[in-house]
């Protein structure tokens, strides 16, 4: 069972447009809402991350939107560049504060 | 600052042989240690996490184990390796209830 739904699988956006990942999950104990940003053959590297009190969190060009109502979460990439390119995951913390449940994984490409 | 070692960080076994990756954590104490695996174009599975020495929990049935020997060494560990893992494997480490920081991973592949 998947704890944390993440959408598209995919992604191509040209430059300077927008990148939208989506996310949605059903454990309302979730309490930390982080973004990661992997490219090939590298570690995950935490981009962004919010928590559920507050609807928007910005950092630069990217931006997450909360909804806590509909329990979905999303990655807005503005001004979409080439070097963006990369595998984006999104993930929630557990209860329990030791676990965390990863997104599948949206791979995207920005053509230049 | 926090850094954090995987190695080695490529790796080619043959089926039936055994297996050590290594974790090691500087600049924290008393981390959480995460062992996730990541095949080719797919998310992240996580297959054991540790709060304290000796203490693992794993999260998927195999033929894989971790140890903890010291507070910021991880050890991931199979007697006899498998087709199946084959794979990208991550190491990660939190304090308290923070996020996750990974590691530059271990790219095994088993022949």
């Amino acid at each position: 069972q998947q704890q944390v739904k993440q959408s598209p699988q995919s992604l191509i956006v040209q430059k300077g447009g927008i990148s939208i990942i989506n996310c949605a999950y059903e454990n309302t104990a979730f309490d930390y809402f982080p973004w990661y940003q992997q490219f090939p053959g590298k570690g995950p590297a935490l981009l962004i991350a919010i928590r559920p009190d507050v609807s928007e969190k910005k950092e630069g060009r990217f931006t997450i939107s909360f909804n806590k109502s509909a329990k979905q979460f999303s990655l807005h990439i503005m001004d979409s560049q080439p070097g963006d390119s990369a595998t984006y995951f999104c993930a929630a913390r557990g209860h329990n504060f030791n676990k965390f449940y990863f997104g599948s994984g949206t791979k995207l490409n920005v053509k230049p | 600052s926090q850094t954090i070692h995987q190695w080695p960080a490529t790796l080619v076994q043959p089926v039936g042989s055994p297996l050590s990756l290594e974790c090691t954590v500087e600049g924290t104490s008393n981390p959480n240690l995460y062992w996730y695996r990541q095949a080719a174009g797919r998310g992240l599975q996580l297959l054991f996490y540790s709060v304290g020495i000796g203490q693992i929990s794993s999260e998927v049935p195999q033929n894989l184990s971790a140890s903890r020997p010291q507070d910021r060494q991880f050890i991931l560990s199979s007697k006899k390796l498998l087709l199946s893992d084959s794979g990208f494997y991550l190491c990660a480490w939190s304090v308290g209830a923070n996020e996750q920081f990974f590691g530059p991973g271990t790219r095994l592949t088993v022949l």
